[in-house]
C-alpha cells in the first residue's frame, strides 16, 4: 500500500520529442505528489509537483497530469533536449513534503 | 552548489570498521534527513529530524546510529556494517511548517559508501 511504482526503467526520446513517466499508487490517502530530477553525481532537485485536487500543473516544458480515480499520475516533457537526460523520480506522501514514498526511477537519454 | 554539503563524498570500509558520515545544510531549515538510494531501488527514508528530535526511525538496523546536536548538523554513525549496506547516502533538509506543509526537501550529492 506504501509504494509507488515508476515506469518505463529506461527512456531514449529524440530531441525535440516528448518524454513521458507514469506513476501509480494504492495508498488513496497521499496527497502530495512530487517529481525529483537527478544527474549523475548529484543529489535529487525537485522538478515539479501536485496536491490531488487539481488535474494538471505545468512548469515551462515540464507538465504532470493526475489522474486522482485511476490513482496514476505522469510527467510529460515537452520538446525534450539533451540537457534533460537524468534520473527522474516520481514520489508521494501524506500530510506534508516529509515521510516521501519514492518510485524506483526513470533513467530518461535524449538523444541529440 | 547545493545548500546541503556531504562528506567524505566516498567512503570505502570493513565490516568491522567504525565511521561517520557528516552533513551540513546552510538553508536556515528546521528538518533533516537520511535517506539511502541503492541500485535499481527506490530512495529508501531512514531517520527524519525536526528541530534536533528524531521523529522517525523506518526501521533501520542499530548499526546505523544517527545524530543531530543542532539544526545544521546530521551524522549517520556507522558500525558493523554489512556488504548490502554499501550504497549512496543522501542527506536533505527542508523548512517544516506543519502538517500539510509541502516544502520541497533539498538534497546533498551524498556519500558513496561501500563496505569490504
Amino acid at each position: 500500500q506504501q509504494q509507488v511504482k515508476q515506469s518505463p526503467q529506461s527512456l531514449i526520446v529524440q530531441k525535440g520529442g516528448i518524454s513521458i513517466i507514469n506513476c501509480a499508487y494504492e495508498n488513496t490517502a497521499f496527497d502530495y505528489f512530487p517529481w525529483y530530477q537527478q544527474f549523475p553525481g548529484k543529489g535529487p532537485a525537485l522538478l515539479i509537483a501536485i496536491r490531488p485536487d487539481v488535474s494538471e500543473k505545468k512548469e515551462g516544458r515540464f507538465t504532470i497530469s493526475f489522474n486522482k480515480s485511476a490513482k496514476q499520475f505522469s510527467l510529460h516533457i515537452m520538446d525534450s533536449q539533451p540537457g534533460d537526460s537524468a534520473t527522474y523520480f516520481c514520489a508521494a506522501s501524506i500530510g506534508g513534503a516529509q515521510k516521501l514514498v519514492f518510485g524506483q526511477g526513470t533513467r530518461l537519454t535524449i538523444n541529440p | 552548489e547545493t545548500g546541503v554539503t556531504q562528506t567524505p563524498r566516498h567512503l570505502v570500509m570493513g565490516m568491522t570498521n567504525k565511521k561517520s558520515l557528516k552533513c551540513e545544510q546552510h538553508l536556515g531549515h528546521n528538518a533533516m534527513y537520511w535517506y539511502k538510494q541503492s541500485a535499481k531501488k527506490p530512495l529508501e527514508l531512514m531517520f527524519v529530524y525536526n528541530f534536533k528530535e528524531q521523529t522517525e526511525n523506518n526501521s533501520v538496523p542499530s548499526r546505523f546510529s544517527p545524530e543531530c546536536p543542532n539544526s545544521s548538523h546530521l551524522f549517520l554513525h556507522l558500525h558493523t556494517l554489512q556488504p548490502e549496506d554499501s550504497a549512496l547516502y543522501l542527506c536533505a533538509s527542508s523548512q517544516d511548517q506543519g502538517r500539510n506543509s509541502n516544502q520541497p526537501q533539498h538534497f546533498g550529492d551524498g556519500t558513496r559508501l561501500s563496505i569490504l
